[in-house]
């Protein structure tokens, strides 16, 4: 199975403060992402990486940058959070082939709370 | 608690009936369709996938149809039991491929298996 794992269920951070977010998969995936799901909604993409280093924006990139300097771990950083970015953020990763989609697998998913 | 599933269409069914959860997709030029269960306070986990080129697939319990002529996919869940009481939603990936790729994710359905 599929395993891709976020290093924090819940996380209480403060205003203005630098917040990392860690996820890791198992299953030497190409494709990693992370998206925040709020009520209403749904998921939205921030940011998405096909390989080592490699990284495109999503749809809502704006407060975030993500880091990715091994295959199986994908960062997202909120380089100043503010108390909008208070959400769930959830991390998937998915195999990448030549000729077909593949579908993306989720972890469990962090509930950040910006106070 | 689980805020997710705030303003979702809710489907309550009787346990040991049958379910089906409607989505209606926004792009025809989709090929590539997948069905996502959500239990409280969990990660979107797959259900079941399906291509454009195909009408029917069957997996251990559900079955997805999809109608390409109306951009309509349905999951239909046998037997429902109390472990199915999640939110379900749907994504869509729209061609053409390019090996990123963005999913188009529905808000989702809540289902309530009544004892």
């Amino acid at each position: 199975d599929v395993k891709v794992t976020q290093s924090s269920r819940y996380l209480v951070k403060r205003t203005g403060e630098k917040v990392f977010l860690e996820c890791v998969q198992d299953m030497d995936h190409e494709n990693m992402f992370w998206y925040r799901q709020d009520p209403g909604l749904g998921l939205r993409l921030i940011y998405f990486s096909y390989d080592v280093k490699m990284k495109e924006k999503g749809d809502i990139p704006e407060g975030y940058s993500v880091s990715r300097e091994k295959k199986e771990r994908f960062s997202l950083i909120l380089e100043s959070a503010s108390t909008n970015q208070t959400s769930m953020y959830l991390c998937a990763s998915s195999l990448w082939t030549a000729y077909s989609n593949q579908p993306q697998h989720f972890g469990d998913g962090t509930r950040l709370s910006i106070l | 608690g689980e805020s997710v599933g705030l303003h979702l269409p809710t489907l309550s069914v009787q346990e040991g009936d049958n379910s089906i959860i409607n989505c209606a997709y926004s792009n025809s030029a989709s090929d590539y369709f997948i069905w996502y269960k959500q239990e409280s306070g969990k990660g979107p986990q797959f259900i079941i996938d399906i291509r454009s080129n195909m009408d029917k697939r069957q997996g251990q319990r559900v079955t997805v149809l999809l109608n390409k002529t109306v951009k309509h996919l349905s999951l239909q869940i046998a037997a429902t039991q109390p472990g199915d009481s999640a939110v379900y939603f749907c994504a869509e990936i729209p061609r053409p491929y390019s090996g990123t790729y963005k999913y188009i994710f529905g808000t989702g359905t809540r289902l309530k298996v009544l004892a």
